[in-house]
């Protein structure tokens, strides 16, 4: 059975820094390209980042580019966000999604982060 | 990177069909057949309920169904159920480079 378990997520202070992983079992890690997207408290779902299977390209929204880094290890099944210069504005819930064509076919439950004084 | 735009809510009762849009542009919902829509309960992650415009995945009812029309795409249920009720969001891939994949805001479905 598919499963993604995201872990890294707190309270941070502004213009601080975070690591967020998405543990990911029960598929081919290798052979998929993976989401990540987050959940404003009551708000909808917003695309972050993206990248291919093999790690040869990333995608990010316009409101993470220059301060977020998607990665991945092969070796570890596991994804990482590296998030830098926090906003508070980047407060959410974390998802990592397992990608087909676009559309991301399994979520992870998420975890959250906090960007507060 | 703009949002899809869906209607803020819906409702139907048990038994009755809802369709729900999701307009976009032509560089995103217009270009692509890579139109997907997810549904989400309160506390949970989404749910894939349709991928490629109108593939449904394994495990997903055909009360659920998908098409597209220039850039708009819609999101049918028929036979609504009180299980149905949840917040339904569409997404769409915008290209290269580095648009990756927008969101609509999101559709709030009341099952009277």
């Amino acid at each position: 059975q598919e499963q993604l378990v995201e872990s890294g997520g707190g309270v941070v202070q502004p213009g601080g820094s975070l690591r967020l992983s998405c543990a990911a079992s029960g598929f081919t890690f290798s052979n998929y390209g993976m989401h990540w997207v987050r959940q404003a408290p009551g708000k909808g779902l917003e695309w972050v980042a993206f990248i291919r299977y093999d790690g040869s390209n990333e995608d990010y929204a316009d409101s993470v580019k220059g301060r977020i880094s998607i990665s991945r290890d092969i070796s570890k099944n596991t994804l990482y966000l590296q998030m830098n210069t926090l906003r508070t504005e980047d407060t959410a819930v974390y998802h990592c999604a397992k990608d087909t064509r676009f559309a991301m076919v399994s979520w992870g439950q998420g975890t959250p982060v906090t960007v507060s004084s | 990177q703009s949002a899809l735009t869906q209607p803020a809510s819906v409702s139907g009762s048990p038994g009755q069909s809802i369709t729900i849009s999701c307009t976009g542009t032509s560089s995103d919902v217009g270009s692509y057949n890579f139109v997907s829509w997810y549904r989400q309960h309160p506390g949970t992650a989404p749910k894939l309920m349709i991928y490629d415009v109108s593939d449904r995945p394994s495990g997903v009812s055909h009360r659920f169904s998908g098409s597209k029309s220039g850039n708009t795409a819609s999101l049918t249920i028929s036979g609504l159920q009180a299980e149905d009720e949840a917040d339904y969001y569409c997404s769409s891939y915008a290209g290269t480079p580095s648009f990756g994949v927008v969101f609509g805001g999101g559709t709030k479905l009341t099952v009277l």
